[in-house]
């Protein structure tokens, strides 16, 4: 199975400062025939399901604030929010999806400092 | 408007079953990749089980596998999964999920809904 760690578990940020979490997969999930890293993010607030924000390591789903950003490559990801606004407090997560079983990073818990 | 709605959760005994139902609505079920993925309580997230789009072909987790059963009805447009063999690990928010296009994983989510193993 394919491994997923984030760093950090949790992060305090101030309103409009950035926030950058991490996650690194144990094996590569690049699919070289099409060039694609299959790494996605969510989001997820109490009591509610997880919210799809970025797919592709990079490509934000429809309606996502460009304020969030993906990017890397290969087993190294980074999600970054460019300014926290109030309303991205959460827990954050990745996965990967090149192989089943899909797996999940332990999670990262954004709030605010 | 993808609509995912969930029932049938709960509390059941150890060893016990439970089966879970989705009704889907708002896209196009027939053509769709459906999911499992659950969230024990204040803990992260484990996809469960997939489905092709036909129901011919089935996915589980190492976790659930020989004891959960994924299961479609194209013409009611509802999934199920059915969970025997109930252990207080499998105790989680059961969240059914919809497959994006080839390259999105989980777009769509249900609302969830609690399973309780415990005596």
């Amino acid at each position: 199975d394919i491994v997923m760690t984030q760093s950090p578990d949790s992060l305090a940020v101030s309103l409009g400062e950035r926030a950058t979490i991490n996650c690194k997969s144990s094996q590569s999930v690049l699919y070289s025939s099409n060039n694609k890293n299959y790494l996605a993010w969510y989001q997820q607030k109490p009591g509610q399901p997880p919210k799809l924000l970025i797919y592709w390591a990079s490509t934000r789903e429809s309606g996502v604030p460009d304020r969030f950003r993906g990017s890397g490559s290969g087993t190294d990801f980074s999600l970054t929010i460019s300014s926290l606004q109030a309303e991205d407090v959460a827990v954050y997560y990745c996965q990967q999806y090149y192989t089943i079983p899909w797996t999940f990073g332990q999670g990262t818990n954004v709030e605010f400092k | 408007e993808v609509h995912l709605l969930q029932s049938g959760g709960g509390l059941v005994q150890p060893g016990g079953s439970l089966r879970l139902s989705c009704a889907a609505s708002g896209f196009s079920f027939s053509g769709s990749v459906m999911n499992w993925v659950r969230q024990a309580p204040g803990k992260g997230l484990e996809w469960v089980s997939s489905i092709s789009e036909s129901g011919d072909t089935t996915y589980y987790a190492d976790s659930v596998k020989g004891r959960f059963t994924f299961s479609r009805d194209n013409s009611r447009n509802t999934l199920f999964l059915q969970m025997n063999s109930l252990r207080p690990e499998d105790t989680a928010i059961y969240y059914c999920t919809k497959s994006g296009t080839p390259g999105i994983p989980f777009p769509n989510w249900g609302q969830g809904t609690l399973v309780t193993v415990s005596s």
